[in-house]
């Protein structure tokens, strides 16, 4: 069952310019993850977030949770050509199942 | 980066064959999951094992079936396969008490 939404379904932006993306899900959750994927390749993680955390920073990237919302965002900071990718959330509960949305496409023009 | 593998990259067969898809991990995990995904789309979870001698069934029915071993090894079978197999098939792992899975390259699979 689909647990991460992730909105929008794609995003087409300018180098140099911020990148959001949102993610929704349903049930209560332990943590949400960020992945992100380049074309025909597997995914590779990028920052974890944990229920009782409201904001994490990784370089360009700061996510946020609002656990009353059910909500996550992922902000992209000065986006590169290198940023072009699929973004995906996923949420898990604790039975150590991640549970992945369908994703943000993200082209970013130099 | 990560050190899961996956064999092979790519394959193409006919209708009927029985294959099967390869993933091996280096980092000493016990959990690892077998995905399916189709382009531009969510990944959905076909198998996962959570140690050797541990497999489970996900939320879709793929006709196939797992085995584990190994801790390192967790092949991927499809007894016949079928055109609407036809997908990229993700294997992935968890260290220990992590939530983090670390992912292979993925095989892109293709039923004719």
């Amino acid at each position: 069952s689909q647990q991460g939404e992730e909105d929008p379904q794609a995003l087409s932006i300018q180098e140099g310019e911020n990148a959001t993306m949102n993610c929704s899900y349903k049930t209560s959750i332990n943590n949400l993850q960020w992945y992100r994927q380049n074309s025909g390749r597997g995914l590779v993680h990028l920052i974890l977030i944990r229920s009782n955390e409201r904001e994490k920073h990784s370089g360009r990237l700061r996510v946020t949770l609002d656990t009353s919302k059910k909500s996550s965002s992922l902000l992209i900071t000065a986006s590169r050509a290198a940023d072009t990718a699929s973004y995906f959330c996923a949420t898990e509960g604790g039975s150590y199942i991640p549970t992945f949305g369908r994703g943000t496409s993200l082209i970013v023009h130099p | 980066e990560a050190d899961i593998y996956q064999t092979p990259r790519y394959l193409v067969i006919g209708t009927g064959k029985k294959i099967t898809l390869e993933c091996s991990q280096t980092m000493g995990h016990d959990k690892m999951y077998w995905y399916q995904q189709d382009p531009g789309m969510e990944l959905h979870l076909i198998h996962y094992s959570y140690g050797v001698n541990s497999t489970e069934k996900g939320d879709l029915s793929s006709e196939s079936t797992v085995s584990r071993i190994r801790t390192e090894h967790f092949p991927l079978t499809l007894e016949s396969a079928r055109p609407s197999h036809t997908s990229q098939y993700l294997c992935a792992s968890i260290e220990g008490r992590g939530t983090t899975q670390f992912f292979g390259p993925g095989t892109r699979l293709t039923v004719l």
